[in-house]
């Protein structure tokens, strides 16, 4: 099955650019996530990447996918004190297209 | 409005105790999963139903049993709460999952 690994923390400074990192193991997920968590809610999709894909842009979200080093990383321009949130990465397989989800990067804006 | 909606959002158990976690879609979804989050492991995989009628074991199936009611509802039962299943349930649908799932807002569930 699908193995995913982020790192645990991140802090970056209001105003700076953040890049959160991912690694996986399944090169035959289709497609590939990243879901942002505030504090006591459930988790909200943020972005997913098709797996032919090298880069895609959403207003201040870059998912840059490097499949050869099964590596996956968000960048988020500008960030603001709104962003700070656990983000993960999730990659999909199985009849059902079951999420397997990264431990979660813990992003902190600091003003 | 629309999405997941789980009940109930918290929840104390004895040791022992049975409950179900209940757990409802209304975006017309085919697949419904349930997950459970621990302090930095993530969401790991309980049970999933690709499609109204099938379920299957995912990551963490034992001391859970799961039923698909019907395409809208899928429930979690706990027969017997053990301490180890203290954590935090969420519920999530997909339309076969491309696009991502839609999570319900969690069930935080303490047995002592």
């Amino acid at each position: 099955g699908e193995d995913v690994e982020q790192s645990l923390f991140l802090s970056v400074r209001e105003g700076d650019s953040s890049v959160i990192n991912c690694t996986y193991t399944d090169s035959s997920s289709t497609y590939l996530y990243w879901y942002k968590q505030e504090p006591g809610a459930g988790l909200q999709l943020l972005t997913y990447i098709f797996s032919n894909m090298d880069m895609k842009q959403d207003q201040r979200l870059t998912v840059l996918l490097n499949k050869k080093d099964k590596h996956l990383s968000l960048r988020i321009a500008d960030t603001q004190t709104g962003d700070s949130a656990i983000y993960f990465c999730a990659g999909s397989s199985g009849s059902a297209r079951q999420l397997t989800f990264g431990s979660g990067t813990q992003l902190t804006v600091l003003p | 409005n629309a999405g997941v909606t789980q009940t109930p959002k918290f929840q104390v158990l004895k040791t022992g105790q049975s409950m179900t976690l209940q757990c409802a879609q209304d975006m017309n979804h085919n697949s419904m999963y349930w997950y459970r989050q621990d302090p930095g492991m993530g969401l790991r995989l309980i049970y999933y139903s690709a499609s109204e009628g099938t379920t299957d074991k995912g990551e963490v199936p034992n001391g859970y049993n799961v039923s698909r009611l019907n395409k809208r509802e899928f429930s979690l039962r706990l027969e017997s709460a053990a301490p180890s299943q203290t954590s935090v349930y969420f519920c999530a649908s997909s339309d076969y999952g491309d696009y991502g799932y839609t999570f319900g807002s969690g069930t935080r569930l303490t047995v002592v």
